[in-house]
C-alpha cells in the first residue's frame, strides 16, 4: 500500500464548476497536511496546510481534513483555466520534517 | 522577502561525472530539504538538514549526500552519476524542523547522457 494515494486523473471540468481532489494517506499520527500545485515545467507551489479535522478556506480553495478517515481534500471553487495543473497531496509523518508525497492529481479545465 | 533559490538551474552530465547542486534557503530558514522528481517515481525525499546536522534521510543510495554551511545554504552532491539519476531536484526551506510548511525552489532539471 503507498503512503499517500491520489487519482492521476485528468480531472476534467468546465470553468465555474467545482473541482474535488482527493487523498488517503497511511500514518495514522501524522499532524501535518499540504496540498501543492505544479504547474508543468514548475516547482510545487503551497496552496494550503491543514493541522485540524474540519474544513479551512481560503479564497477559491477549501481544505477539508477527516484524520479518523486519513482522508484529505481540496474543493477548488469557479474553477478557472489557469486552475489546469498537478495537484499534490503531502504529509509529514509524525516526528520528521520531511513530506511525503502522493503521486498527485492532474486537473485540466476546460473553457 | 526573497524565496528559495538554486543554481544551476540546468545542467547536462555523463555517467560517472559527480555533481554539486546548490539551495540558498528564505531569509530567516534553517531547515533545508532537498527532493528528487521524476515520472516514474513522483516526488521522493532525500535528506534534510538543520543547524548543519542531516536530520532526516530518505531511502537513496550513498552517491548522494548533502551538507549545510553556518548560513543555511545547503548543497547536495551526486558522484558516480546514472541514466537514472536524471530528474528534476528541488529544494525547500521551511523555518524549523517541526511541522512547518515547505517552500520550495524552482529546482535544478539535471539530465544525465
Amino acid at each position: 500500500q503507498k503512503e499517500v494515494e491520489q487519482n492521476s486523473g485528468p480531472l476534467s471540468v468546465p470553468e465555474g464548476a467545482i473541482a474535488s481532489l482527493n487523498c488517503t494517506y497511511s500514518d495514522r499520527v501524522s499532524q501535518s497536511f499540504f496540498w501543492y500545485r505544479q504547474y508543468s515545467g514548475k516547482s510545487p507551489e503551497l496552496i494550503m496546510s491543514i493541522y485540524s479535522n474540519g474544513d479551512k478556506e481560503d479564497g477559491r480553495f477549501t481544505a477539508q481534513l477527516n484524520k479518523a478517515s486519513q482522508y484529505v481534500s481540496l474543493l477548488i471553487r469557479d474553477s478557472q483555466p489557469s486552475d489546469s495543473a498537478t495537484y499534490l497531496c503531502a504529509f509529514k509523518p509524525g516526528g520528521y520534517n520531511k513530506l511525503i508525497f502522493g503521486a498527485g492529481t492532474r486537473l485540466a479545465v476546460h473553457p | 522577502k526573497a524565496g528559495v533559490t538554486q543554481t544551476p538551474r540546468y545542467l547536462i552530465k555523463t555517467r560517472g561525472q559527480q555533481v554539486t547542486l546548490s539551495c540558498s534557503p528564505i531569509s530567516g530558514h534553517r531547515s533545508v530539504s532537498w527532493y528528487q522528481q521524476t515520472p516514474g517515481q513522483g516526488l521522493q525525499f532525500l535528506f534534510e538538514y538543520f543547524s548543519e546536522t542531516q536530520r532526516n534521510k530518505g531511502n537513496f543510495p550513498g552517491r548522494f549526500s548533502g551538507r549545510q554551511f553556518s548560513n543555511s545554504r545547503s548543497e547536495m552532491n551526486v558522484s558516480t552519476l546514472e541514466l537514472g539519476d536524471s530528474a528534476l531536484y528541488l529544494c525547500a526551506s521551511s523555518r524549523t524542523s517541526e511541522g512547518e510548511t515547505q517552500y520550495f525552489g524552482p529546482g535544478t532539471r539535471l539530465l544525465v547522457l
